[in-house]
Parts: C-alpha cells; sequence; structure tokens
C-alpha cells in the first residue's frame, strides 16, 4: 500500500486479557519498528526488526510484550495480561534504510480498564 | 548507542515571533537526524531531516534546523510562527548506516498564542 497501515486503530481491552496489535509496512520496507507513546509523553522504542537478522528487542518492557515479522511484511505485537500502565497509542513505522527516512502508521491506542 | 535530550517540554510564543526549539544527542558514531511535528490528534510527519553535507537543513512550512557537530546539536527554528504550528515536536537520530534504530526525544510542546 501507499503507507504504514495499522490495525486496529483503537482497542479497548480488560486487564488481564492479551491482545494483538498488527502494522502492514509500505511494500519492499526491510525494517519495521514499534514505538509506545503513552499520553502526553514521548516515543518509547520498543522493537525493531530488520530484513532476515535478529529483531532488536532491547525496549521491550516486560516478557508480556512479544512481536513477530515475516520476512518483510506484516508485524504483530502481542501484549499477554494487559495491565493499565500498557494504555498508550503503539507506532508502527517502517523504513528502507534511515538515509531514506521513516513512514509512520497512525497507531492503534490501547486503553486497559 | 544514541540519545536524544530535547531541553525544553512546554515553549510558549506569540503568533508571528520567532522561536527555537532545541535538541541535543550523544552518540558514538555519525549519526542522522530528523526533525516530527505531531498535531494534535494526528501522525507523525518528517519536518526536516539531516543527512549530510550543508549543516543548515530547510523543511516543510518555513521551518529549519541547523546541525552542530561541536555541540552535538540540531535545534529548530522558524522565523515566524503561526497559531496552525501549534503541535508536538520530536527530534530523533539514528545511526548513518541502513541499519540501527531510530530514537527519540521527550518531545517538545509548541503553543502559539494569539
Amino acid at each position: 500500500g501507499a503507507g504504514v497501515s495499522q490495525s486496529p486503530s483503537n482497542k479497548v481491552t480488560e486487564k488481564g486479557k492479551d491482545v494483538e496489535l498488527r502494522c502492514d509496512p509500505i511494500s519492499g520496507h526491510t525494517a519495521l519498528y514499534w514505538y509506545r507513546q503513552r499520553l502526553g509523553q514521548g516515543l518509547e522504542f520498543l522493537i525493531y526488526f530488520q530484513g532476515n537478522s535478529a529483531p532488536d528487542k532491547s525496549g521491550l518492557p516486560s516478557d508480556r510484550f512479544s512481536a513477530e515479522r515475516t520476512g518483510e511484511s506484516v508485524s504483530t505485537l502481542t501484549i499477554q495480561r494487559t495491565q493499565q500502565e500498557d494504555s498508550a497509542v503503539y507506532l508502527c513505522a517502517s523504513s528502507l534504510g534511515g538515509r531514506r527516512g521513516y513512514t509512520f502508521g497512525s497507531g492503534t491506542r490501547l486503553t486497559v480498564v | 548507542a544514541q540519545s536524544v535530550t530535547q531541553l525544553d517540554s512546554q515553549v510558549p510564543v506569540f503568533e508571528e515571533a520567532p522561536v527555537e526549539l532545541r535538541c541535543n544527542y550523544s552518540s558514538s558514531v555519525s549519526v542522522y537526524l530528523f526533525w516530527y511535528v505531531q498535531y494534535p490528534n494526528q501522525g507523525l510527519q518528517l519536518l526536516l531531516k539531516y543527512l549530510s553535507g550543508s549543516t543548515l537543513v530547510k523543511g516543510i512550512n518555513g521551518f529549519e534546523a541547523e546541525f552542530n557537530k561541536s555541540q552535538t546539536s540540531f535545534h529548530l527554528r522558524k522565523p515566524s510562527v503561526h497559531i496552525s504550528d501549534t503541535a508536538e515536536y520530536f527530534c530523533a537520530v539514528s545511526p548513518s548506516s541502513n541499519t540501527g534504530k531510530l530514537i527519540f526525544g521527550q518531545g517538545t510542546t509548541l503553543q502559539v498564542k494569539p
């Protein structure tokens, strides 16, 4: 597609439930990133996929968070046993490499009640 | 590893006044530098980027930024702001290679008053 697509755009879930967030990157983009943006705060790096290399998971806040990406296509971010502090906008970005810039999706707003 | 510090969390300014939003970074390797803007309830939009060459970079909406290697800074400026510039501004850095993660500062809220 023309841009980075994220779904759902909004998700309300009960505390303790698992959620799965999806990101469709721009076709051909080798790099894919997940960020978390809490209300009124900056973008917190979560995980980074680059081609077939092992992902950089250094930003994942706990073992309740995991992400997968098959090849250079769709990625899913899974949060298990959600907590209220997981409430945030989760942003996905894709890139052909730093020099060519990064394109962001519109995000998924997750609310844990 | 890279890090970014945006020195001001909020910058109030009157319409048609000049503004500077400050950004400092640290890195052990050469970097690319970016400024993104996030308007209320919207996604991130690239304002401008520094890759190499001229240290003064011009972006969209009349914004410009200057890369200062000795000061490790990449401050964003606009000579005359509009109400519509009210938004959150993020400075970001990535290693100057085809791999490596993009790291953001905490953001600066620009509040333009009439």
